[in-house]
């Protein structure tokens, strides 16, 4: 039983597409969060969504737009794909917003633009 | 703002020996501290987390960390080392929004 999946594992594509990645978890939290980590292992949030409501936007560019159907679904798409979006994209989640509920992560998702 | 720095990009420690993974941080407000490990290609997990309390916080796989508020430190520690333990592991402060701000990241590397 994955508590918080990714797909697609691997996403390679060319610069200019569009693409999406699906993230769900099972774990009945509130929160959850995109995370980038680059190729130097560096970890950086993105976004993060509480209860569908967007609590967390950080300084990414617009291409990047979230969308939180449901509590349990945070998906994310990337419009005209450049070559520095390279990177691995790791969604997670959390029992609430609370500072104390520490985060569960998917086995992210290894993007290449070419 | 928030910080976190991890000050060592590589750890190597001989199987059975103790081991350490420093961090220190820097927050306004109450610290939430956490360390999460990250095996290559996979995800992070969590290991524990110091929210309040004893300043020493015992985890999973027999990690353990020492908050220590005067040096603005929160050490991860083992008594000892395990080839299965090396790993890259990552220190997290948390702030008053929720958001989570990570280390840069230490190898942790066991060798037998």
């Amino acid at each position: 039983d994955t508590a918080v999946s990714q797909t697609p594992k691997y996403l390679v594509t060319q610069m200019g597409n569009d693409k999406s990645i699906k993230c769900e978890q099972n774990l009945g939290h509130d929160t959850m969060y995109w995370y980038k980590q680059d190729s130097k292992k560096f970890l950086k949030i993105m976004f993060s969504y509480n209860n569908k409501e967007l609590i967390i936007n950080e300084t990414v560019p617009n291409r990047f737009s979230p969308k939180s159907p449901d509590k349990a679904h945070l998906n994310l798409h990337i419009n005209s794909l450049e070559l520095g979006d390279s990177a691995v994209y790791f969604c997670a989640s959390s029992q609430g917003r609370a500072l104390a509920y520490e985060q569960y992560f998917g086995p992210g998702t290894r993007l290449t633009v070419t | 703002a928030q910080s976190v720095a991890q000050p060592e990009d590589q750890v190597n420690v001989a199987e059975g020996n103790p081991l350490t993974v420093k961090c220190t941080y820097s927050v306004s407000g109450n610290p939430y501290l956490f360390w999460y490990v990250q095996y290559p290609n996979r995800g992070l997990q969590f290991l524990l987390k110091y929210i309040t309390g004893d300043n020493l916080v015992k985890g999973s796989y027999g990690f353990e960390a020492e908050f220590n508020k005067s040096q603005t430190s929160f050490h991860l520690k083992k008594p000892s080392a395990l080839v299965s333990d090396s790993a890259l592991y990552f220190c997290a402060v948390r702030d008053d929004a929720g958001k989570s701000t990570f280390g840069d990241g230490t190898t942790l590397t066991v060798k037998p």
